[in-house]
């Protein structure tokens, strides 16, 4: 299967820890994206990397937020001192820049939640 | 007021009816317009995809985009059980420039097709 994949898949953890969670894009796909989903709501955008890149960060993403992608391939999104808030769902998505079109392809998501 | 409105149901409807999902935006920049199902616990995949107004049609499935009224819809005929998702439908900017791609939400529709 060569569809975009994200470890791990839920991750629990207590108020004020760190916590990564790592994307594999789909390999020839240069644009990578974070998005975070939270219960009822649709998915709202975090992070964008161009390659290795990181091209545009939302206000959302508060400096505890912070997020990689290393030689353009795998990225990783990291956030310090973790809030309850914090609880939802993070999402990667890729695409092919070269695409006609724009339509990004994404993973199964990993569901955080922080007691 | 956010840019993309969605009601977000639930809507519940027996097998073989049309089921018609709607959204609203507010940005005129907004060219490309994507509909995403997603299953519970999982990430988004997309459906269909158009670019400005007009109609697509793949299968059971209907997009139409009246960029006039900033309206936003996707028919479903003969549903089906496993039709049953929550639907989102998304936008995207300008193709170019800084919009890089990123998605923009609606709140997602509550689909249950029952037997």
């Amino acid at each position: 299967d060569t569809g975009v994949s994200q470890d791990p898949r839920h991750k629990i953890t207590k108020r004020g820890q760190n916590v990564t969670f790592r994307c594999d894009p789909i390999s020839e796909h240069n644009r990578l994206y974070w998005y975070r989903q939270t219960l009822g709501q649709g998915p709202e955008f975090l992070t964008y990397f161009q390659n290795e890149a990181q091209l545009e960060k939302s206000r959302l993403l508060s400096d505890r937020f912070s997020a990689e992608r290393p030689k353009g391939s795998f990225s990783t999104l990291e956030i310090q001192r973790t809030e309850q808030g914090d609880s939802a769902m993070y999402l990667c998505a890729s695409s092919d820049r070269q695409a006609l079109t724009y339509e990004q392809y994404f993973g199964p998501g990993t569901r955080l939640t922080v007691t | 007021q956010k840019e993309v409105e969605q009601d977000p149901g639930p809507l519940s409807v027996p097998e073989g009816a049309i089921v018609s999902l709607n959204c609203t935006y507010s940005n005129s920049a907004f060219q490309y317009f994507m509909w995403y199902r997603q299953y519970s616990r999982k990430g988004p995949e997309l459906l269909m995809y158009t670019y400005s107004s007009g109609n697509k049609e793949d299968g059971r499935f209907t997009a139409q985009v009246d960029k006039s009224s900033k309206y936003i819809s996707l028919f479903i005929r003969d549903s089906q059980p496993s039709d049953s998702a929550t639907y989102l439908c998304a936008t995207i900017a300008n193709a170019g420039g800084t919009s890089y791609g990123k998605l923009t939400f609606g709140q997602g529709t509550i689909l249950t097709v029952h037997p």
